[in-house]
């Protein structure tokens, strides 16, 4: 299995607050992504990076920050989460290239 | 835009039985395809890739060959298992200048249920 380590597994906070979702590799691919995984909707990408703080927006990051400070780690913030943020979120790592993806376990984050 | 597009299920079979789950895709130029396989409560698993019209992918007894001229990917195997009763993507990767930072575009998922 791909080095990747997400934290925290499941988290449930309130309307309002900020969430910070963290993504730790110990491969050392360049390429980090964040998707967002919905019933009827599949994966959505929602930010990802092609190095140490260079990052773009992907499809759906619309109340999504993201960073990336070191190789290793990929920080998803959400400055004040809402209900429709409740989703499960996956951390993915690339080599680049036509080289896939590899997964992390994801994060339940329930927002009430 | 891209777009990947795969039945969503349930799909329910009984043991050994074939198994086909379509997908068909949308993208310009020559995309990467992909399955991934998600067993509950686990993230995504890299199942098979192509990268070029015509490639077969296969692993685990599962193969899809990439058709540029019907734009489809599907996934088959010949006698299913009670162990592969998971959920199902298909995805596709459009190369751009950044040499492989794209993101996946991914179908919505088909849900396989294998009944002994």
């Amino acid at each position: 299995d791909a080095g990747i380590t997400q934290s925290p597994r499941h988290k449930v906070t309130e309307t309002g607050t900020p969430v910070t979702l963290r993504c730790h590799q110990t491969e050392n691919h360049r390429y980090m992504y964040w998707y967002r995984q919905d019933p009827g909707h599949g994966l959505r990408l929602i930010h990802y990076s092609y190095g140490v703080k260079d990052t773009d927006k992907g499809e759906v990051s619309d109340g999504y920050s993201v960073s990336r400070s070191k190789t290793e780690d990929f920080l998803l913030t959400l400055e004040s989460a809402t209900s429709s943020q409740t989703s499960v979120y996956f951390c993915a790592i690339s080599e680049g290239g036509y080289q896939p993806q590899h997964f992390g376990d994801g994060t339940r984050l329930s927002i009430l | 835009g891209n777009s990947v597009t795969q039945m969503e299920g349930p799909v329910t079979l009984s043991e050994e039985a074939f198994l086909t789950i379509n997908c068909t895709y949308t993208a310009t130029g020559y995309p990467s395809l992909f399955w991934y396989v998600q067993y509950p409560g686990e993230g995504l698993q890299l199942l098979l890739k192509a990268t070029k019209a015509d490639d077969k992918g296969s692993n685990k007894g599962f193969e899809a060959t990439y058709r540029k001229e019907t734009t489809s990917f599907h996934l088959e195997k010949g006698s299913v298992q009670v162990s592969d009763s998971a959920v199902y993507f298909c995805a596709l990767r459009n190369p751009s200048s950044r040499g492989g930072a794209d993101g996946l575009t991914f179908g919505k998922g088909t849900h396989l249920i294998i009944q002994p």
